[in-house]
């Protein structure tokens, strides 16, 4: 089965620093890979995905993400973060050999973001 | 596109009571739609899958006669929680199956119900 590990529970950063949160999933298949932001008491945005291509993967807000087969990794970063991006984020993979089926999620990890 | 409502976003109910949870595809058919369950400070736990005119299929743990799936058409899937109890108390959220025109692939989210049993 799959599985995603999110390395990092909580993260706390500067306004304006850089970030990286990481990801790690365990699959010896083809994945498609998401990342999530949620905001308190709110639903999930997606921020971006992979599902083939180009490995570097640009999304919303100034985030992205590099997927990397030989390390299993999917971290996200940003160059410059905002107090607005104060938020937990949430990594995410499904099985594109069984379309349709559950995203499953990693523990998710508490960006907070001060000046 | 893509856009899943959830209603109610908060509900207090009483003890022994039931609440229904609804979550429409607006502008999609929305053939698979999942229920998930969020605890304080944590992940999302998926509860069922649910496809259109068939029975919702749970994930180990979920007692199925507490919390009711119903996928009776493309735009429409509800959770029931039967005589629902404090430790029912979280934040529920529903997803579903998005596979775009042109082979594009993901997921979307409703924005979620606190509920809140007293």
């Amino acid at each position: 089965a799959q599985s995603v590990t999110q390395l990092d529970s909580q993260v706390p950063v500067f306004e304006e620093a850089p970030v990286e949160l990481r990801c790690n999933y365990s699959s010896s298949v083809s994945v498609y890979l998401f990342w999530y932001v949620q905001y308190p008491n709110q639903g999930l945005q997606l921020l971006l995905k992979y599902l083939s291509g180009s490995t570097l993967v640009k999304g919303i807000n100034g985030f992205e993400a590099e997927f990397n087969k030989s390390q299993t990794s999917f971290h996200l970063r940003k160059p410059s973060v905002h107090i607005s991006d104060t938020a937990e984020y949430f990594c995410a993979v499904s099985d594109p050999n069984q379309a349709g089926t559950a995203l499953i999620f990693g523990k998710g990890t508490t960006l907070s973001v001060s000046s | 596109g893509a856009v899943v409502s959830q209603h109610p976003s908060r509900v207090i109910c009483k003890s022994g009571t039931s609440v229904k949870i609804e979550c429409r595809s607006l502008d999609f058919q929305a053939t698979t739609m999942f229920w998930y369950r969020q605890f304080p400070k944590k992940s999302l736990m998926l509860m069922a899958t649910s496809n259109e005119g068939s029975k919702a299929t749970y994930e180990q743990g979920v007692e199925k006669d507490k919390f009711l799936i119903n996928h009776a058409s493309l735009t429409l899937s509800t959770l029931t929680v039967t005589s629902a109890h404090p430790e029912d108390s979280s934040f529920y959220i529903c997803s579903a199956w998005v596979q775009g025109l042109y082979g594009d692939y993901g997921y979307t989210f409703g924005s979620g119900t606190r509920l809140t049993v007293v």
